[in-house]
């Protein structure tokens, strides 16, 4: 069964560039099958799907945070990356990775998630 | 961006009763709509896609219906780990993927 795990800083600065790295076990990323997404929760609020990227190298963003974000991966780590640039306190959020369970178009759903990375963003 | 709304947002259940939870999408979404189910401090877990498609060890007691704009989760009969915060989410259309505010079950 895979697994994910995020790793990363539990605290930014303002205007910093954060960079979460999700850890895949039990699967791998370079499946054609899936793509992979991180997903956040701000305190209080519901989930906001950020962006995913697929082995091919295809990523899709979220519009409202495409100009900020970029998701990467490392085939030989089996290790997909997110990088959010300029960073403010309204990006203080509760930080998921995620698996999609299929490929094809209309099929994405999230069969598999990390546990969550709590990143406060603080002067 | 399709808006998910859930209602409740907060539903008091005794254990052993029936739960109806509500998602709302602004637009057409056909069946293109998933369940799921967060504990604080756990992985979200999936429950429901297609509207009503049982992931892989969801229990019998959870059961979704729905089409088009309005959609239903179910539970038969709420047991003890069944006490949580569920969203649901839309994926006709991935610009964004998008999910609704959630509904939390809670004892009574």
């Amino acid at each position: 069964q895979v697994q994910l795990r995020e790793s990363g800083p539990g605290l930014m600065r303002p205007s910093g560039t954060l960079s979460l790295t999700c850890v895949v076990s039990g699967g791998s990323i370079t499946s054609a099958s899936h793509w992979w997404s991180w997903v956040r929760q701000s305190p209080g609020k519901g989930l906001e799907w950020i962006g995913e990227v697929h082995q091919t190298g295809t990523t899709n963003y979220n519009p409202s945070l495409k100009s900020r974000v970029a998701i990467s991966f490392d085939k030989s780590k089996n290790q997909f990356f997110l990088k959010m640039y300029t960073v403010t306190a309204a990006d203080t959020a509760l930080y998921y990775c995620a698996r999609r369970a299929r490929a094809a178009a209309r099929q994405a759903w999230f069969d598999s998630w990390g546990q969550g990375l709590l990143v406060t963003v603080s002067s | 961006e399709i808006l998910m709304t859930q209602s409740p947002v907060t539903l008091s259940v005794s254990p052993g009763e029936g739960a109806t939870l509500s998602c709302k999408a602004s637009q057409n979404i056909n069946t293109y709509l998933a369940w799921y189910q967060h504990k604080p401090g756990q992985a979200p877990r999936l429950l429901i896609h297609g509207a009503s498609t049982r992931a892989t060890g969801t229990p019998a007691r959870f059961s979704g219906s729905g089409s088009g704009t309005e959609f239903t989760l179910t539970i038969s009969s709420l047991q003890s780990e069944d006490f949580a915060v569920y969203y649901c989410q839309q994926y006709n259309d991935w610009h964004p993927y998008t999910f609704g505010q959630g509904t939390k079950v809670e004892v009574k």
